[in-house]
This record gives structure tokens, sequence and C-alpha cells, in this order.
């Protein structure tokens, strides 16, 4: 079991900047999670994805963002025109769809830390 | 809509001596809770989680966490502290939607001193 891996770890980027984080879920999971946390906050929820189909969206997620998980594998969570609110820790979590959604616990990544300059 | 609540910002307590997190929920109907831990510069770890029947639960690193519906509380707890146990800890609810979307708590730093 490796885990859920992210890329970069941390990412520095320049306002107005468009920048793609990418999530690797544990294999056999189908569910997968992308959050957004800020210093001294808890995560908040960004985009689902059961499979390949994003199932939710957050308000959060403006429309200067888009997630996608082509064949229900990897993730990619792309940011364009980057701003200084965008500064955050952003994390992945995939869950395994033996269960209902809610009964089984999330595995996180160690989160791709951005900084918009 | 569901919430959960972490009173304390900061807890401090010494190598050895018990310790207690304190989580109070808002959540319609029967909740299922969660407690994650957040090392520096690192994920998320999932700890333990209440779903059904008795009301204490055992996790992972020898914590454990009572759910009382009465107080609408699920304190994590542990008997004797260690320094390694210092971290940043997070209660959760998930919603019981076709998403099990997460909602945590604001976080509490948990300090132990040597």
């Amino acid at each position: 079991d490796t885990g859920v891996s992210q890329n970069p770890r941390h990412k520095i980027t320049k306002r107005g900047q468009n920048v793609t984080f990418r999530c690797d879920p544990i294999s056999e999971h189908n569910r997968l999670y992308w959050y957004r946390q800020t210093l001294g906050q808890g995560p908040e929820f960004l985009t689902y994805f059961q499979n390949e189909a994003q199932l939710e969206k957050s308000r959060l997620l403006s429309d200067r963002f888009s997630a996608e998980r082509p064949k229900g594998s990897f993730s990619t969570l792309e940011i364009q025109r980057t701003e200084q609110g965008d500064s955050a820790m952003y994390l992945c979590a995939s869950s395994s769809g033996t269960s209902g959604p809610a009964y089984n616990e999330q595995f996180f990544g160690p989160g791709t830390r951005l900084t918009v300059l | 809509a569901q919430s959960v609540a972490q009173p304390e910002d900061q807890v401090n307590v010494a190598e050895g001596n018990p310790l207690t997190v304190k989580c109070t929920y808002s959540v319609s109907g029967n909740p299922y809770l969660f407690w994650y831990v957040q090392y520096p510069n690192r994920g998320l770890q999932f700890l333990l989680k209440y779903i059904t029947g008795d009301n204490l639960v055992k996790g992972s690193y020898g914590f454990e966490a009572e759910f009382n519906k009465s107080q609408t509380s699920f304190h994590l707890k542990k008997p004797s502290a260690l320094v390694s146990d210092s971290a940043l800890y997070f209660c959760a609810v998930p919603l019981k939607s076709n998403t099990g979307k997460l909602i945590f708590g604001q976080g509490t730093t948990l300090q132990v001193k040597p």
C-alpha cells in the first residue's frame, strides 16, 4: 500500500499564472476528494469524484478551478489566473467503495502547498 | 447544517498525564464521527471513527474516543500522553450523502511537554 501521493509538494507562482496539481489515490479506491486548508483552519471540501464522474463541486470552486479524473485513476486540479487568496494547502483523499461513502475513512495525501506571490 | 466544534485552540499536557481533546457535534439523526491527526507538513492521518455500537471507540496509537449522545460530544482521549503525540487534531463528520464529504472542526493543537 503506497498511500495517496500528491505532486508537486510545493508550488510558488505569480499572480495570474495557471497551476496544476496531481493526485494519485490508493489504487483500489474509486472515491476521490479534493480539500483546501488554510492556516489555522480545518480542511474545506472542494470536489468529489466517484470513478471518473465528478459528482459534487463546492461553491468554493470558482470557475477558475477545474478538476478531472480521467479513467477513474489519478486526478488533476487546475487553477487558472491564480490570485493571492488561492494560497493554501490543497489536499487529496481517497476512500474505498466497499460501503456507503460516509462509512469509510478517507486516506489523505501529504498535500500541495501553493503560494501565490 | 451539520457541523462539529472544537472549543479549544490548544491543549497543553505533561508527558505521562492523561489527555482529552474535545469535540461537540450538531448532526441530525445518528452521527458518524471521525478523528484525524495532522503532523507538521504532512497530510491528515485517520485515528478512529464512531459509526454505531459501543460508545467507547479505540483507535491508532493508543487513542480512544467516547461518544456521548446526550451531550452531543465525541472527545478524544489517551491515558498517558507522549511528546510525539504533539500535533494538530481534527474532529470531522461525514455527510451521509452520495459523497461522504467530511466537515471538519477548526482543529486543536496538542502540546505534550516532557
